[in-house]
């Protein structure tokens, strides 16, 4: 039972480049959360899904896009990477919106 | 919008007792939560307490939450150097689209000298 895994751990990206964060759970749960966390900020909501299917906007979505692909994973697609992105983004689910969140360990992500 | 307000750093000397404080927003909180952050790793969640409850203490973790002024502590009994990480307080408070998710404060960096 890995809980909340998510690729690659570490990427250093030119600006303008893009890429995919990918995250998988496998408790079941219905809902995941992309976060980053950078300095001082604590972590700020980028996006969630609620339920497969579905996808909003959370505090920071600037940027960002997602994609919930199935009920396991959730990704996260940066399509034009800036300077300002560089932060470690966490990705978390949870059996319900509102509720305890489990994390995964994160990816460090440098744009230079 | 809900906010969540944590000090940034507190210090310790190994076998004392840790209290890392915590206000929120939302009144309407059903479950306030503690995460713990050691260093390169994601957030491990600690502990939990129902907005009913006044106290929950699990082994050497206290958690109180006075509900009339929006605070909550964490209480860290007999403290290591292994508790030594970040510890976040997060709030369930509603989202614009209506769904409720968790809002972090920024973190209290916890250093425990030996």
């Amino acid at each position: 039972n890995a809980g909340v895994t998510q690729t690659p751990k570490f990427q250093v990206l030119k600006t303008g480049q893009s890429m995919t964060l990918q995250c998988a759970q496998d408790m079941n749960h219905n809902s995941m959360y992309w976060y980053r966390q950078d300095p001082g900020m604590g972590l700020r909501l980028i996006y969630y899904s609620a339920s497969e299917g579905t996808t909003d906007k959370g505090e920071v979505p600037n940027g960002y896009n997602v994609s919930r692909l199935n009920k396991r994973e959730f990704s996260l697609r940066l399509e034009s990477a800036a300077p300002s992105q560089t932060s470690v983004y966490f990705c978390a689910s949870s059996s319900g919106t509102g509720g305890e969140q489990y994390f995964g360990p994160g990816t460090r992500l440098t744009v230079t | 919008g809900e906010d969540v307000e944590q000090s940034l750093f507190l210090s310790v000397r190994e076998g004392d007792s840790s209290v890392i404080n915590c206000t929120y927003t939302d009144s309407s909180s059903t479950y306030l939560y503690w995460y713990k952050q050691e260093p390169g790793a994601g957030l491990q969640l600690l502990t939990y307490i129902f907005s009913n409850m006044d106290m929950k203490q699990d082994q050497r973790l206290t958690v109180l939450l006075n509900k009339k002024d929006k605070h909550l502590s964490l209480r860290i009994a007999d403290t290591q150097t292994g508790d030594s990480a970040i510890y976040f307080c997060a709030e369930s408070s509603h989202l614009p689209t209506g769904r409720r998710a968790l809002t972090f404060g920024s973190g209290t960096r916890l250093q425990v000298q030996p």
